[in-house]
C-alpha cells in the first residue's frame, strides 16, 4: 500500500523559513516524479513544484521560484520542500503527491497534507 | 500559463441522475488532463488521466473524454457517495494548473 506522510508544516512568521518533509513507502520510490500542491484553506488546488525521480530536472510555480526548493533523497525515500522568504499567500495545506508512472504530472497517490500558517 | 475554466461551479442532482461536469482549457493541452475528486477534510484522489484514462479503482460510472481544450467528466448515475468537488488538471505544459473546480451536491 503506497503511504505518503508529510511533516513540518507550522506557525512562520513572514520571512522566515520552514521545511517541509514526505516519507514515502509501498512503492519503488526512485521510479517516481514527486511534486507539492497546496490548497489554501476552503479554495482550490495549486500545483507547487516537482521533481524527476533521479532528483534532476525540477520544476517550480512562478509564484514559489526563487524561494523554494525542491529536493529528494532516494537513499531515504522521502521528499523535502525547502521554504524561504514565507509570505501570507504561502499559507496553505501542502500535499505531497506522487506523480503517476507513465504520465508524470498526474498525481495517484496522495499524502493526508501539512498545514502551513504565515502569519505575525 | 494555461487556465482551466471549469463549468457549472456547482451541481445539485438526486441519486441515479446523470452529471456532465466541464473543463475548458486556454490553449491546447492535447490529451493531456486529469480529473480529481476531493471530500471534505481529505486529500484529492485521481479519478482519470490523460483525458479518458480511469486510474486504479475508479467505478465505471465515471469516465473522461474530450481533448485539446474541451473536456467533460461524466458520472452516469450518481451515487450518495460522489457528493465532493471535482478538479481538473492540465500536465501538457509548465506550470501544472487546475481548474477553480466543480462541486457536486447530491439531493
Amino acid at each position: 500500500e503506497v503511504q505518503l506522510l508529510e511533516s513540518g508544516g507550522g506557525l512562520v512568521q513572514p520571512g522566515g523559513s520552514l521545511r517541509l518533509s514526505c516519507a514515502a513507502s509501498g512503492f519503488t520510490f526512485s521510479n517516481s516524479a514527486m511534486s507539492w500542491v497546496r490548497q489554501t484553506p476552503g479554495q482550490g488546488l495549486d500545483w507547487v513544484s516537482q521533481i524527476s525521480g533521479s532528483g534532476g530536472p525540477t520544476h517550480y510555480a512562478d509564484s514559489v521560484k526563487g524561494r523554494f526548493t525542491i529536493s529528494r533523497d532516494n537513499s531515504k525515500n522521502a521528499l523535502y520542500l525547502q521554504m524561504n522568504d514565507l509570505r501570507a499567500e504561502d499559507t496553505a495545506v501542502y500535499y505531497c503527491a506522487k506523480d503517476a508512472i507513465g504520465a508524470a504530472g498526474a498525481f495517484d497517490q496522495w499524502g493526508q497534507g501539512t498545514l502551513v500558517t504565515v502569519s505575525s | 500559463e494555461i487556465v482551466l475554466t471549469q463549468s457549472p461551479a456547482t451541481l445539485s442532482l438526486s441519486p441515479g441522475e446523470g452529471a456532465t461536469l466541464s473543463c475548458r482549457a486556454s490553449q491546447s493541452v492535447s490529451s493531456y488532463l486529469a480529473w480529481y475528486q476531493q471530500k471534505p477534510g481529505q486529500a484529492p484522489s485521481l479519478l482519470i488521466y490523460d483525458a479518458s484514462n480511469k486510474a486504479t479503482g475508479i467505478p465505471a460510472r465515471f469516465s473522461g473524454s474530450g481533448s485539446g481544450t474541451d473536456f467533460t467528466l461524466t458520472i452516469s448515475s450518481l451515487e450518495p457517495e460522489d457528493s465532493a468537488v471535482y478538479y481538473c488538471q492540465q500536465r501538457s505544459n509548465w506550470p501544472f494548473t487546475f481548474g477553480g473546480g466543480t462541486k457536486v451536491e447530491i439531493k
